[in-house]
């Protein structure tokens, strides 16, 4: 049963518009919330975090949205490179210790 | 520069083989992790430990095992490797606090024939 899921498996969004990745939840106990990046033959790297007591984080050109109502978060890009092409990971951890990830969206921005 | 390493960037073993994946952080880091990334499963956790000698099973530790006698060294192994082990293999590590990020290595892709 997975406890993060990412329903779109792929997006495509033209250069300069904006991007939204979405992510929803099951567990209420979930306490922070994180979005990785993945380009090829690397590994996942931080890209940012949220706390289940706020519900709009923001760092540069991304924002990350929590709807705890809702389970449900989404993370924007705003505006899109060709270089944020890759594969994003939205996570979760109660406690920050064991972090559950979900199966991943594959971003494309096309120039 | 923090720093995970994985000893391997690629792996072919045969069905049956005992199979060690080392990794190594130096960021003095109390949390190390082990996932697999497979195509639709994303990252799934497989062992996990907050300190030295300690461990906790993840989500799928059936098949593995593993081993951490030094802080920054964590091992992570196949008994009897089979074909359904063939993924990526990803080895993170964190500090001890809440809502802190994982940093990873850059992944050992395994297949096993």
């Amino acid at each position: 049963d997975q406890q993060v899921k990412q329903n779109s498996p792929s997006l495509s969004v033209q250069e300069g518009r904006i991007s939204i990745l979405n992510c929803d939840y099951t567990n209420s106990m979930f306490d922070y919330f994180l979005w990785y990046k993945k380009y090829p033959a690397e590994g996942p790297t931080f890209l940012i975090s949220i706390s289940s007591i706020k519900d709009k984080n923001e760092d540069g050109r991304f924002t990350v949205f929590l709807n705890k109502s809702a389970k449900h978060l989404s993370l924007h890009i705003v505006p899109s490179q060709p270089g944020d092409s890759a594969v994003y990971f939205c996570a979760a951890s109660v406690g920050g210790f064991k972090t559950i990830f979900g199966a991943g969206t594959r971003l494309f921005v096309k120039a | 520069d923090v720093k995970v390493t994985q000893s391997s960037r690629y792996l072919v073993k045969r069905t049956g083989e005992k199979v060690f994946l080392e990794c190594v952080q130096d960021m003095d880091h109390e949390n190390m992790f082990w996932y697999r990334q497979d195509p639709g499963l994303g990252l799934r956790l497989i062992y996990f430990s907050y300190d030295v000698k300690m461990k906790e099973k993840g989500d799928i530790p059936e098949g593995y095992s593993v081993s951490r006698e030094k802080k920054e060294r964590f091992s992570l192994i196949l008994e009897s490797a089979s074909t359904n082990q063939t993924s990526m293999y990803l080895c993170a590590s964190s500090l001890d606090r809440e809502g802190e990020k994982l940093f990873f290595g850059s992944g050992t892709q395994l297949s096993v024939l």
